[in-house]
């Protein structure tokens, strides 16, 4: 137990569906974080939070909106999304450096 | 550009000892990670160094040289267990936004 859930774990969703990824953690940090994992490629950080300010956006493309309602919650809304976006998304929260991820949702995009 | 360099895979028997480097270059420098990551699971934390040295935690140990940008991650009487994909991965600010390498599969044999 990670102490930082996401929900769902699987999603299929169509290119014009609206989805929205669910994060959560109990572990009381202050930043939280997007990152996607596709396969033989690295970890790629989306989005980073700061005390539920947005501080960071990789050159994300408009499709994916991140939100963070509080510091415990954080949400990836998703829309008009394209198969080459089917990845595992893992959300990450820290309070000093070390930043522990949840299990992550694969995601496929048909 | 900024690089992060490990091999893609290493092969090891049960019991023996493997060193797993990584070389990166970046615009500046926070801070450097080892993380495990199984197959289907999250990446958990190993290590963090910031200061040239070796840290030691159980049977793994990481060592970093800021001047050369290396590290290594050293594992010792492997387990099968130890199977996974081993990510390095550098923060260059204070945000801690990492940035990660494509992660070292270690497959170990018995």
């Amino acid at each position: 137990e990670t102490g930082v859930t996401q929900t769902p774990r699987h999603l299929v969703m169509g290119m014009t569906n609206k989805k929205s990824l669910k994060c959560e953690q109990h572990l009381g940090h202050n930043a939280m974080y997007w990152y996607k994992q596709s396969a033989k490629k690295p970890l790629e950080l989306m989005f980073v939070y700061s005390l539920e300010e947005r501080v960071e956006n990789n050159s994300v493309p408009s499709r994916f909106s991140p939100e963070c309602p509080n510091s415990s919650h954080l949400f990836l809304h998703l829309h008009t999304l394209q198969p080459e976006d089917s990845a595992l998304y893992l959300c990450a929260s820290s309070q000093d450096n070390e930043q522990f991820f949840g299990p992550g949702t694969r995601l496929t995009v048909l | 550009g900024q690089n992060i360099d490990q091999p893609t895979e290493m092969t090891a028997t049960e019991g023996a000892i493997v060193q797993i480097n990584c070389t990166y270059q970046t615009s500046g420098f926070n801070g450097l990670f080892w993380y495990q990551q199984h197959a289907g699971e999250a990446p958990t934390f190993l290590s963090y160094n910031v200061l040239d040295g070796l840290e030691e935690k159980g049977r793994f140990s990481s060592f970093l040289s800021r001047s050369k940008g290396y590290s290594y991650l050293l594992l010792k009487e492997l387990q099968m267990k130890d199977s996974a994909s081993y990510l390095c991965a550098v923060t260059t600010d204070s945000w801690g936004k990492l940035q990660f390498g494509a992660g070292t599969q270690v497959v170990v044999t018995p």
